[in-house]
């Protein structure tokens, strides 16, 4: 149980065009799920924190405007990389918690963005 | 500002060893406590969480938190070369909306 896919796994894309990433939760229902970039041989960086139904919270640095987060449903949650430059380019990975008493979160396999 | 910290390693352990992680937190309010492997070019993997005092054993994997003291440590017993990984530290608050903060991860190796 408890699995989260992600689509696209790899995206290559042209700098100022936008890309969208979908988070699913498959067998849970998701009330939190939350997006992170990687850069190489760095840590997870949280970029926001998003609820069904309800506005994300960025953490600091993050231009929302930027990065578009959708929470439609309780099993998908969706991110826009607008506008898309080469400094974009990162492993961008979610994650859902389930919403019992526990943070317990589950990871998307991640999807590796390129900007040319 | 809370905080997570692992020593970044390299850590290198003998196969069939036992490899010991440890992670130190700041936010004494702290209620939730995950291990999780990250391989690289993978996204992080869970292995194992704790919520109380002590020891918590899966399999080759022990847990062991102790709040006093702000700590948790993984126990990898018999480690094989496919242990091998970045291990990453999580700590979390009581709800289930609370973000949890990442350490910046310890990088094992087994050698065999």
């Amino acid at each position: 149980g408890a699995v989260v896919s992600q689509h696209p796994s790899r995206v290559i894309c042209k700098s100022g065009t936008s890309v969208k990433i979908e988070c699913r939760s498959l067998d849970f229902q998701a009330t939190t799920m939350f997006w992170y970039r990687q850069f190489p041989k760095q840590s997870l960086m949280l970029m926001a924190t998003s609820n069904e139904g309800s506005k994300a919270t960025y953490e600091q640095g993050v231009e929302k405007d930027k990065f578009l987060i959708n929470h439609a449903s309780l099993t998908l949650s969706t991110l826009t990389v607008t506008s898309a430059h080469p400094e974009d380019s990162s492993f961008y990975i979610c994650s859902a918690s389930e919403g019992s008493l526990t943070d317990t979160q589950y990871f998307g396999p991640g999807t590796r963005l390129t900007v040319l | 500002q809370k905080e997570v910290e692992q020593n970044s390693g390299p850590l290198s352990v003998p196969e069939g060893a036992i490899a010991s992680l440890n992670c130190t937190y700041s936010d004494r309010g702290s209620q939730s406590f995950f291990w999780y492997r990250q391989y690289s070019g993978k996204s992080p993997e869970l292995i194992m969480f704790i919520y109380s005092n002590g020891d918590k054993e899966d399999g080759r994997f022990t847990a062991q938190l102790n709040k006093a003291s702000q700590y948790v440590s993984l126990l990898i017993r018999d480690s094989q070369p496919s242990d091998s990984a970045t291990y990453l530290c999580a700590v979390g608050g009581y709800s289930s909306a609370s973000k949890i903060i990442f350490g910046s991860g310890t990088r094992l190796s087994i050698r065999p």
